[in-house]
Formats: C-alpha cells, sequence, structure tokens
C-alpha cells in the first residue's frame, strides 16, 4: 500500500533549527510537496521537490532522496510564528496525492 | 488513520459541459468539508467550507452559481462545476474535518476542460 509517514509532533526553541522528517512508499513518484497549515487556515505551499538534492528557499529549506524514499524540512532561525502544521505530500504515478498526517511544530520562547 | 476518498481521480469534459466531483470520508463522519483548488507550485486555495445540512461558505471571488457544493450527509460531499471552461482547468482537492478539527485530505482530482 502507499504510506507516507512523518512524526506527529515536534518541540523547538525560538532561533533554533529543526528538521521535520518524512518517509514515504508510494506507487510511482511525481514529487513530493511541503506545505504549512495553521490552525484554521489553508496549507501554504513551501516547496515541490522532483530531483534528489537540497533546495533552500530562504529560512526553509526542503531535501529529497528518491532511492531512500526520504525527504526532510529544514527550518532555521526558528519564529514563533513557524508553530504550525507541516504537510508532506507525494504525488504518485496517477497524479494522485497522497498525504501525511502532518506533523504539529510547537515554538517555545 | 482517517481516509479520504475522491472520485473521479480524474476527468475530462468538453466546454460548456458540467462535471461533478465526490469527496467521501471513509471511516469517519466529517462535520465539516473543505474544497481547494491546486495550481502549479502554488498554495492550495479555499474555495468554500461546508458543513453537512447547511449551505456552503464561498470564499471571496468564488462564484457559487459555478462550483455548486453538496455536502447531503456526514460522510459526502460533491463539487459541480456547472458550464465549464478551459480556464477551470485544475487539480481540486477536498478535506473533512472530524469533530477534533483535525483536516485529513483527499487525493484530488484532475479536471481538464477541452
Amino acid at each position: 500500500g502507499q504510506n507516507i509517514d512523518q512524526p506527529t509532533e515536534m518541540t523547538a526553541t525560538e532561533g533554533a533549527i529543526v528538521q521535520i522528517n518524512c518517509t514515504y512508499q508510494t506507487s510511482g513518484f511525481n514529487g513530493l510537496f511541503w506545505y504549512q497549515q495553521h490552525a484554521g487556515e489553508a496549507p501554504t505551499f513551501l516547496s515541490y521537490n522532483v530531483l534528489d538534492g537540497l533546495e533552500e528557499k530562504g529560512r526553509f529549506s526542503s531535501f529529497l532522496s528518491r532511492s531512500k524514499g526520504y525527504s526532510y524540512l529544514l527550518l532555521k532561525e526558528l519564529q514563533m510564528k513557524d508553530s504550525a502544521s507541516y504537510l508532506c505530500a507525494v504525488m504518485d504515478s496517477n497524479y494522485q496525492l497522497i498525504w501525511g498526517a502532518g506533523t504539529k511544530l510547537i515554538i517555545k520562547p | 488513520g482517517a481516509v479520504v476518498s475522491q472520485h473521479p481521480s480524474r476527468v475530462i469534459c468538453k466546454s460548456g459541459t458540467s462535471v461533478k466531483i465526490e469527496c467521501r470520508s471513509l471511516d469517519f463522519q466529517a462535520t465539516t468539508m473543505f474544497w481547494y483548488r491546486q495550481f502549479p507550485k502554488k498554495s492550495l486555495m479555499l474555495m468554500a467550507t461546508s458543513n453537512e445540512g447547511s449551505k456552503a461558505t464561498y470564499e471571496q471571488g468564488v462564484e457559487k452559481d459555478k462550483f455548486l457544493i453538496n455536502h447531503a450527509s456526514l460522510t459526502l460531499s460533491t463539487l459541480t462545476v456547472t458550464s465549464a471552461h478551459p480556464e477551470d482547468s485544475s487539480f481540486y482537492i477536498c478535506s473533512a474535518s472530524d469533530r477534533d478539527y483535525e483536516q485529513y485530505f483527499g487525493p484530488g482530482t484532475r479536471l481538464t476542460v477541452t
């Protein structure tokens, strides 16, 4: 079956760095997405990786290893506003999105 | 975990016709369902929120007469794109929320209007 795994919850300190991992097993692969979702709001697109390697975008970076079925989202210089849920989603060979359950990130002062 | 399905997964229709997309919560009762539109590499755009048994609440700029939403039961919501045009071609994603307010996302429906 198809499966996306990511931690349920993580806690980090303001100003620090946190890495949110996502492992996947899907039928085919057409890219991996990371979204940020604040409570009560629509998910916001963060990144899209389809090739192996690291993509950096400001304080956020996303890494993909297709051979390992693994991605991570790296958040640097954490701010209180980064407290949110982070969703990992993979597009399979049928261009269907397989969603992870989301990681709730709690930032403490 | 909670599962949300969408049907069809992919649909091609001719301009001027209508197409219906179903969103089902398979193992829980969804008090609220959300319909989103996904543009390539963009954030999900919330189109409307629907609560079972009541009229949907549409986001600003979304035509309620064009995108008809029905949430007739606690496990089913439908989005009907009426008189579809090529610019309606997109990836439509639904999500369902239970009483704990967690959102569970569907796999999406790719609509192509020719």
